[in-house]
């Protein structure tokens, strides 16, 4: 089946750094992948939409200058969260679809993030 | 108001039992329905889509309500392992974005 690999699973960052998360389709070609958050106890929330060879589309609130995301290729996306502060702490997942939207998301294991 | 809304629950349900949760969605022109298993600190897994006729999967049943615009997830024979939270997931066909419920928790008890 599809598989989505994320890296890194875990990281601990201190306040004004940046973090780059990479999201990489292992068996598949994804021209289109999706970037959530997610705050303990609440829903996955998208936050953009990577498009491969082309700008990501962000969703309402999400500053498109702190969270950088580049698709430069079928199989990888990046996600650099810039000057990362604690409120940015979260679970960051990436996800992707196989075969558009008949079969649902295949999501990699997400990325949790500690801004200390 | 919002696209996919879930009762977070949660349901304590003794083992053997049988449980149900239902999403409600309000786009009526909304053609994918999923019900995704998510386990704590994890990613979300599928775990079944939600076919027009209705559809099983063991002891799982998802059901599709057009008309009243709700999805539901029966679980029987309840399982430990079931412990989870459940998610609904709809695509309103408005190009690739789905969108997600909060999630309904639900323990299983021995």
């Amino acid at each position: 089946g599809a598989v989505v690999s994320q890296h890194p699973s875990r990281v601990i960052c201190k306040s004004g750094t940046s973090v780059k998360i990479e999201c990489r389709s292992l068996d598949f070609q994804a021209t289109t992948m999706f970037w959530y958050r997610q705050f303990p106890k609440q829903s996955l929330m998208l936050m953009a939409t990577s498009n491969e060879g082309s700008k990501a589309t962000y969703e309402q609130g999400v500053e498109k200058d702190k969270f950088l995301i580049n698709h430069a290729s079928l199989t990888l996306s990046t996600l650099t969260v810039t000057s990362a502060h604690p409120e940015d702490s979260s679970f960051y997942i990436c996800s992707a679809s196989r075969a558009g939207g008949a079969r649902g998301y295949t999501f990699g294991s997400g990325t949790r993030l500690t801004v200390v | 108001r919002k696209e996919v809304e879930q009762d977070p629950g949660p349901f304590n349900v003794p083992e053997g039992a049988t449980v149900a949760f239902n999403c409600t969605y309000s786009n009526s022109a909304s053609q994918s329905f999923f019900w995704y298993r998510q386990d704590c600190r994890k990613e979300p897994k599928l775990l079944m889509s939600v076919y027009s006729s209705g559809n099983e999967d063991g002891r799982f049943t998802a059901q599709l309500n057009r008309a009243s615009q709700y999805i539901s997830l029966l679980i029987r024979d309840s399982k430990l392992s079931d412990s989870a939270t459940y998610l609904c997931v709809v695509n309103p066909n408005t190009g690739n974005q789905f969108y997600f419920g909060t999630g309904t928790s639900l323990t299983v008890i021995p």
